[in-house]
């Protein structure tokens, strides 16, 4: 059974740009949850999604948002970007919910310069 | 809301003596317990979970933890520490009422010494 892949694991990128980064939940598993990793802040909740509907957001500006499609795969995008986005970005996958706990990928290391 | 303090960030081991790793957590509502671990330049990996059944909870790799509602505490262990454990560990907390969010604890970093 494959888990959750997450692509690209690498991207550097420059200050004022946009990105995209991609999830591939766990077949079958219909909620997919963003989150983002630093040094300082630890791990934060981005949003959630299930059945293609935002089912819940964290506390992160508008230049963050995402989506999730059909067939449960979800995107986030990053618009005008800030250094201080660098991060590690973290998608979970569940059967139904959070509460069930949650399948990581291995996360995309961004880098903003 | 929801809250989850791991008392210790740093914790430092023998090889083959116990491990405790300590978590409070504060909820509103009865809450779901997590421990996940994670290596170096690597994902989350699910270790255990509480979901209201038994309090005491095994998990993979010999790690267990137990749910102690009085004390608002899941504290996870292991009899014997292996070189391999070394990695961050993350106690996490989800609730209805935080809409199924999962709230982490700031990690401890467990070291293994030979």
């Amino acid at each position: 059974k494959a888990g959750v892949t997450q692509t690209p694991r690498y991207l550097i990128k420059t200050r004022g740009q946009q990105v995209t980064l991609s999830c591939s939940p766990i077949s079958g598993h219909r909620s997919v949850s963003w989150y983002q990793q630093t040094p300082g802040q630890g791990l934060q909740f981005l949003f959630e999604y299930f059945s293609e509907t935002q089912r819940n957001k964290g506390n992160f500006p508008g230049r963050f948002s995402g989506r999730q499609f059909s067939n449960s795969r979800s995107e986030m995008n990053v618009s005008t970007l800030e250094l201080g986005d660098s991060a590690l970005y973290l998608c979970a996958s569940s059967l139904l919910s959070g509460l069930d706990g949650y399948t990581f990928g291995s996360g995309t290391r961004l880098t903003v310069v | 809301a929801q809250s989850v303090t791991q008392l210790d960030s740093h914790v430092s081991v023998s090889e083959g003596t116990p491990v405790l790793l300590r978590c409070n957590y504060s909820s509103s509502y009865s809450p779901s317990l997590f421990w996940y671990v994670q290596h170096p330049n690597k994902g989350l990996q699910l270790l255990l979970k509480y979901t209201s059944a038994a309090t005491l909870v095994k998990g993979i790799n010999g790690f267990e933890a137990e749910f102690k509602k009085s004390e608002t505490s899941f504290h996870l262990t292991k009899p014997s520490a292996h070189m391999s454990d070394a990695a961050e560990y993350f106690c996490v907390v989800s609730d209805r009422v935080a809409g199924n969010m999962l709230t982490f604890g700031g990690g401890t970093r467990l070291m293994v010494k030979p």
